[in-house]
């Protein structure tokens, strides 16, 4: 089955505790992309890569690193997180960069 | 950079009735307008797309429309039912800048 899996699904941490939030794809998609959504904000871009290597800021990147180093794998790392990143978070991946088809189920993230 | 507003925030019809929500968009480059359906405690998922070369894409219950000259596009479902109910993304995406979405409305379908 074509899917993008994020773990883990619910995260609570504390402030300043280094955290890794996984994104995997099995469609050999070559974009994939990291969202937050907040109530009343809708769906806002962190990151985005659209291949192995190449990846690049979104519209709310302050706070976040991503890597790809295989085609499959987009993980968002947060280094010192903050309460301001209780978020909902997902991640996308698409076969090309235009084609915006496929989320994940969504990672629920509270930073206290 | 490119700024979506989507209208209403929330819409609540009967079953059987027909839903309209609307988006505008502020980049004139602005080529695909992707829409997004979500439930409770999922991602989102597409429902129907459309590229800027057409006015108008259906669905089967579902249609998208496009103005390029007002930067509008419109989502209509009709005979919605019950399970219709989520909330609803419209987006932008100008070719060379992230995905930009709407605020989203919640749409509810009553029995």
């Amino acid at each position: 089955e074509a899917q993008v899996t994020q773990n883990p699904r619910y995260l609570i941490t504390v402030t300043g505790k280094k955290l890794t939030v996984t994104c995997s794809q099995n469609m050999n998609h070559e974009y994939m992309s990291w969202y937050r959504q907040d109530p009343g904000l809708g769906l806002r871009q962190i990151y985005y890569s659209m291949n192995v290597e190449v990846t690049d800021k979104g519209d709310v990147p302050e706070g976040y690193k991503v890597s790809r180093k295989e085609k499959r794998n987009f993980p968002l790392i947060l280094e010192s997180p903050s309460p301001n990143q209780t978020s909902l978070y997902f991640c996308a991946s698409s076969l090309y960069i235009g084609d915006f088809s496929f989320f994940g189920q969504g990672t629920r993230l509270t930073v206290v | 950079g490119e700024n979506v507003e989507q209208h209403p925030s929330t819409l609540s019809v009967q079953e059987g009735d027909s839903a309209v929500i609307k988006c505008t968009y502020s980049d004139s480059a602005s080529n695909y307008f992707p829409w997004y359906k979500q439930e409770l405690g999922k991602g989102p998922q597409l429902i129907i797309d459309i590229r800027s070369n057409v006015g108008e894409k259906k669905d089967q219950r579902i249609a998208v429309t496009l103005n390029k000259t007002a930067k509008h596009f419109s989502l209509h479902i009709t005979e919605t039912q019950p399970e219709d109910s989520a909330v609803y993304f419209c987006a932008a995406w100008a070719g060379y800048s992230t995905l930009t979405f709407g605020k989203g409305t919640m749409l509810l379908v009553s029995p």
